[in-house]
């Protein structure tokens, strides 16, 4: 299998544009993830799916954040209007149900000028 | 609702000596608890895993974590340091049954100095 697969691996966007990040789980897996990673914050779980459905999106941190996953086998999240302070690096990841381990792409850095 | 403690944020080691990195969790359900890391730009990396098997742990490049309920801890060891391994690492919880959010800890930076 190739892994979770993010694109792109680099964006960079001017402030007050739609960025739109893309995840492709691993095939039979059931859970997907998406993390933002800053120096400031570290790891956090932004929202996650089972089966296509969000089950928790408590850590988006605004309005301007959205994801959706329309099949077991893509997801995006977007942020409309991008800001400066969204710059960071995105996780995508995915697991099976059961006591398994979470597996990653190589994430999304993204830059807001 | 589970989480995870990660007690220290920098570590700093000799080469050659051991290594300690300690991490606490809470959990409302029987956890899955899992060590990564992050070589500097690069992604996340398994190291270990414990899923309610053996409670000691091994995983890849000789480190291990003691997974100690009493205790409610899950802390990484590996006996002698190595320059390669400075890196960032990361305790995780994962719940069980269907509560399968994965929480990761805040992070610990290891230093091996020479």
């Amino acid at each position: 299998d190739a892994g979770v697969i993010q694109s792109p691996r680099h964006e960079v966007t001017e402030m007050g544009q739609e960025v739109t990040l893309r995840c492709k789980p691993i095939s039979g897996h059931d859970y997907l993830f998406w993390y933002r990673q800053t120096m400031m914050r570290g790891l956090e779980l932004l929202i996650y799916f089972n089966n296509n459905v969000p089950i928790d999106d408590s850590g988006m941190p605004e309005d301007r954040f959205s994801a959706k996953m329309p099949n077991a086998s893509f997801s995006t999240l977007k942020i409309q209007p991008s800001e400066p302070r969204d710059s960071a690096v995105y996780f995508c990841a995915s697991k099976v149900s059961g006591p398994t381990e979470a597996f990653f792409g190589q994430g999304t850095r993204l830059t807001v000028v | 609702a589970q989480s995870v403690t990660q007690l220290d944020s920098h570590v700093s080691v000799s080469e050659g000596t051991p290594v300690l990195l300690r991490c606490n969790y809470s959990s409302s359900y029987s956890p899955s608890l899992f060590w990564y890391v992050q070589h500097p730009n690069k992604g996340l990396q398994l190291l270990l895993k414990y899923t309610s098997a053996a409670t000691l742990v091994k995983g890849i490049n000789g480190f291990e974590a003691e997974f100690k309920k009493s205790e409610t801890s899950f802390h990484l060891t590996k006996p002698s340091a190595h320059m390669s391994d400075a890196a960032e690492y990361f305790c995780v919880v994962s719940g069980s049954g269907g509560y399968q959010k994965v929480t990761f800890g805040t992070g610990t930076k290891l230093q091996v100095i020479p």
